[in-house]
């Protein structure tokens, strides 16, 4: 299958920093991104859907200015965790799709803020 | 707010075939069956995907109902580590919408 790459797989911030999380899809083009954030014990939930070129859709209830997508090619998008407080803390995974076919997920970084 | 039902846990020795259900009656046209599965603090992997007719992949089978309200994956031999969360879900394509799985334990 396809690979989709997220750096880093694990960091850990203060509290009022901000946190960029990277994903690449390394063979092939990405048509659309996405984003999902997973807490302990629970599902993966979806954030947001980025499309190159384009500003990110966001899921309802998630703050767009506190989780700032930019999908500046067709192979990377990023999340940026801005002022991140411990409630932010959780597993964030990004996956990749080209047209109306299967999405390859990333494996994941462990956001821990402290 | 997954399309999908899918029992919370099941069981399944080692060497034996795990059956995982998945109820879909609300899936439309041209909705495709989807079926990942996440081992623990891993992104998810995805297993096989299909419309109407049954498919088949080095992984799995899939099986779905001739009126497509639901579906079966079908692991021929699993091993220990086939134990992960199983996730069932339609769409189109493009973004994937999780309920909450099931889990598989496989045991020795």
């Amino acid at each position: 299958g396809a690979v989709v790459s997220q750096h880093p797989s694990r960091v850990i911030c203060k509290s009022g920093t901000s946190v960029k999380i990277e994903c690449r899809s390394l063979d092939f083009q990405a048509t659309t991104m996405f984003w999902y954030r997973q807490f302990p014990k629970q599902s993966l939930m979806l954030m947001a859907t980025s499309n190159e070129g384009s500003k990110a859709t966001y899921e309802q209830g998630v703050e767009k200015d506190k989780f700032l997508i930019n999908h500046a090619s067709l192979t990377l998008s990023t999340l940026t965790v801005t002022s991140a407080h411990p409630e932010d803390s959780s597993f964030y995974i990004c996956s990749a799709t080209r047209a109306n076919t299967e999405a390859f997920f990333g494996q994941g970084t462990r956001l821990t803020v402290v | 707010d997954a399309k999908t039902t899918q029992p919370t846990s099941m069981d399944c020795a080692e060497g034996r075939a795990a059956n995982l259900p998945c109820n879909h009656s609300t899936i439309s046209g041209n909705e495709y069956v989807y079926w990942y599965r996440q081992i623990h603090s891993q992104g998810p992997q995805y297993i096989i995907h299909g419309l109407k007719n049954n498919e088949t992949n080095e992984m799995a089978s899939l099986i779905i109902t001739e009126d497509r309200k639901s579906s079966t994956l079908i692991l021929p031999h699993a091993t220990l580590r086939d134990t992960a969360v199983y996730y069932c879900i339609v769409g189109e394509g493009n973004d994937m919408r999780f309920g909450a799985g099931t889990r598989l334990t496989v045991k020795p």
